[in-house]
């Protein structure tokens, strides 16, 4: 079936650190969403990606569609401690459904 | 407008009983879905809805029952509770096939 593999699985960065984490799926998707899920809340939508090459960015957060619409990538610009939480891509499957990959989770060190 | 709410927020239930986890939303929203987050696992999807009245099953159904009578709201019932369902539970909710919303989840722990 569908799946979206998402990596590094966790990160431990410094406090000012630039994040980059990718997504990439063995077939295509043509929207690419990103969210955040911070502790004991549920994840919220960072970034929508509509469009093959679209860049979007939402303050200090990129995010890329990639050119073959099998991958994604999410930057994070100079890291501050709120940024920590678990990271999810996901896009529209078949069936109605929404595939989510198992995130990235970001870990910052004061 | 309180986006996506789900009642209750904490449970605990002994082996065998039953409960009903609600969601309700006030975006009228079409499609609604049910799904349950254990460490390490990601989101995994239980059972979904495109209208008022359908369901579908989804990824990890067994063991769950939902039911769509009114657009608002989403059930999520367990019949007889196993170790094995605690987990938390998130509903969400989507316009159309994109952009989902989120409620605060439901922490339930069966003994």
């Amino acid at each position: 079936g569908q799946q979206l593999n998402q990596s590094p699985q966790s990160m431990f960065i410094q406090e000012g650190e630039d994040v980059s984490m990718n997504c990439t799926s063995s077939s295509i998707f043509n929207t690419w969403l990103w969210y955040k899920q911070e502790p004991g809340e549920g994840p919220v939508l960072l970034i929508a990606l509509y469009k093959a090459g679209e860049l979007t960015s939402n303050g200090r957060l990129t995010a890329q569609f990639g050119i073959t619409r099998k991958d994604s990538f999410l930057n994070i610009s100079a890291s501050i401690p709120s940024d920590v939480g678990i990271y999810f891509c996901a896009g529209p499957g078949r069936d109605d459904k929404i595939i989510f990959g198992k995130g990235t989770r970001l870990h910052i060190l004061p | 407008n309180a986006g996506v709410t789900q009642t209750p927020k904490f449970r605990v239930l002994k082996t065998g009983q039953s409960m009903t986890l609600l969601c309700a939303q006030d975006m009228n929203h079409e499609y609604m879905y049910w799904y349950r987050q254990d460490p390490g696992m990601g989101l995994r999807l239980i059972h979904y809805s495109v209208g008022e009245g359908t369901t579908a099953k989804g990824e990890v159904p067994d063991g769950y029952n939902v039911s769509r009578l009114k657009k608002q709201n989403f059930l999520l019932g367990l019949e007889s509770a196993a170790p094995s369902q605690t987990s938390v539970y998130f509903c969400a909710s989507s316009f159309t096939l994109d952009t989902q919303y989120f409620g605060p989840g439901t922490r339930l722990t069966v003994l």
